[in-house]
């Protein structure tokens, strides 16, 4: 099955600058790359994907971008705020199965830490 | 509508006891994952439900855990004999039929074993 690395297990930037996790994975027939994010005491919510047909996706603040040669991707914060503190997830989904079935393997987290 | 809703938000209970932990998925998603999150740290997969298929059990700890989906919706995550270790968040997600899609996550149910 899909096993996905996620570093580093923590970090902590000054406000405004860029922060940087980076995800590895072992399936290549792995498609979706989702990025969750999980505030204290919340649940984990979507903050952006990628698909594999994409290298790269932008969402204000956030990126992703992904290297399927290589099996990896990666998450961007850039002018961090101290409200993007929380702990992030990123994650694979594998194989597309018979009548569409997936299953999304998580990475062991992120915490970031902002500091103002 | 309604999110996945789990229950119940918080649960202590006596070691040795058994509980029964709730997962009612968002209606018509067919996946359903059951995680453990211990104090600051990772998602820790427990099982996986798709549809009608066997469910993925690789990730239960050990045969005190179990886990059943009734109907193809709601889940209970059962575990025996509770131990002081068992105690953390348990989290419940789902998501559609149609690959590449989010996965919805309850609030989780906080789990302490005194």
């Amino acid at each position: 099955g899909e096993n996905v690395e996620q570093h580093p297990s923590t970090l902590s930037v000054q406000e405004g600058d860029s922060a940087v996790i980076k995800c590895t994975y072992s399936d290549s027939a792995s498609n979706y790359f989702p990025w969750y994010k999980q505030e204290l005491g919340k649940r984990p919510q979507l903050i952006i994907d990628i698909r594999s047909n994409v290298g790269e996706k932008k969402d204000q603040r956030i990126a992703v971008t992904l290297n399927k040669t290589a099996k990896h991707f990666s998450l961007h914060i850039t002018e961090t705020q101290p409200e993007d503190s929380a702990v992030y997830f990123c994650a694979a989904s594998d194989t597309l199965r018979a009548g569409g079935y997936q299953k999304v393997t998580f990475g062991t987290g992120t915490k970031l830490q902002v500091i103002p | 509508g309604a999110g996945v809703s789990q229950s119940p938000s918080n649960k202590v209970t006596e070691k040795g006891k058994d509980v029964e932990l709730r997962c009612d998925p968002i209606s018509g998603h067919t996946a359903l994952y059951w995680y453990r999150q211990s104090l600051g740290q990772g998602l820790e997969f427990l099982i996986y439900f798709q549809g009608n298929s066997a469910p993925d059990k690789s990730g239960l700890p050990s045969d005190r855990f179990s886990a059943e989906r009734t109907g193809g919706s709601v889940s209970t995550l059962t575990i025996q004999r509770t131990q002081q270790e068992d105690s953390a968040v348990y989290l419940c997600a789902s998501s559609p039929t149609a690959a590449n899609t989010e996965a919805f996550f309850g609030q989780g149910t906080r789990l302490t074993v005194v």
